[in-house]
């Protein structure tokens, strides 16, 4: 079945100590966008990739980087974490042909010890 | 600016049916989504309207009034496992989607 794929499902780091989650599709889908969700919020739009072109939201912490290898896996880096950035992580694909809907993988629940 | 509404919370008994209410403005439409999420788990895609009217799917129901920036998921037959947060995100002029904070629906 065609999906996304998040990896670890939980990960826990500690304060200042660099950590990189990753995600993996087999929809074969040129967009690709990493979201914060914090309990009871709304997800975050972090940044997103339209094939290789980065596009950051305006709001997000330098402490955010992001690569995309190839069409199929994107990462997320957050090189110093802090308390704050614990929350789940979520990567979503979609295509820019027909709706625009996006399909969310299972996420990565980050805690910062 | 561009702006989701919906109720932060509502319940509802089992068996019944309940309609949660999202109001927008966007700069740009190109449709509006319904997701599910329970609690720790990803959004999963519930409906999408871009035309006005009442597009139907089972017990779920989603309605869009273009020209009120309005829209409404219709939950019919209420079962304890709908119990979730239900978020709504419109499809503006970009590739991303802006979300609504979600209603959390408790259901009894």
């Amino acid at each position: 079945d065609a999906m996304v794929i998040q990896n670890p499902r939980y990960q826990v780091t500690q304060f200042g100590k660099p950590v990189t989650l990753s995600c993996s599709q087999t929809l074969n889908h040129n967009v690709m966008y990493w979201y914060q969700q914090k309990s009871s919020q709304a997800p975050k739009l972090l940044f997103h990739y339209y094939d290789k072109d980065f596009n950051n939201e305006a709001d997000t912490p330098d402490n955010f980087q992001s690569r995309r290898p190839n069409t199929s896996f994107c990462f997320l880096d957050i090189r110093s974490p802090g308390l704050g950035d614990a929350a789940m992580y979520l990567c979503a694909t979609g295509s820019r042909q027909g709706s625009n809907e996006q399909f969310f993988g299972p996420g990565t629940r980050l805690t910062v010890l | 600016g561009q702006n989701i509404d919906q109720p932060t919370e509502m319940t509802a008994t089992e068996g019944a049916i309940v309609q949660i209410n999202c109001t927008y403005q966007t700069s740009g439409f190109n449709g509006l989504f319904w997701y599910q999420q329970h609690a720790g788990e990803a959004p999963t895609f519930l409906s999408y309207n871009v035309l006005d009217g009442l597009e139907e799917k089972g017990r779920f129901s989603s309605f869009l009034s273009r020209s009120k920036g309005y829209s409404y998921l219709l939950l019919k037959e209420l079962q304890m496992k709908d119990s979730a947060s239900y978020l709504c995100a419109v499809s503006g002029d970009t590739d991303k989607l802006i979300f609504g904070t979600g209603t959390r629906l408790q259901v009894f």
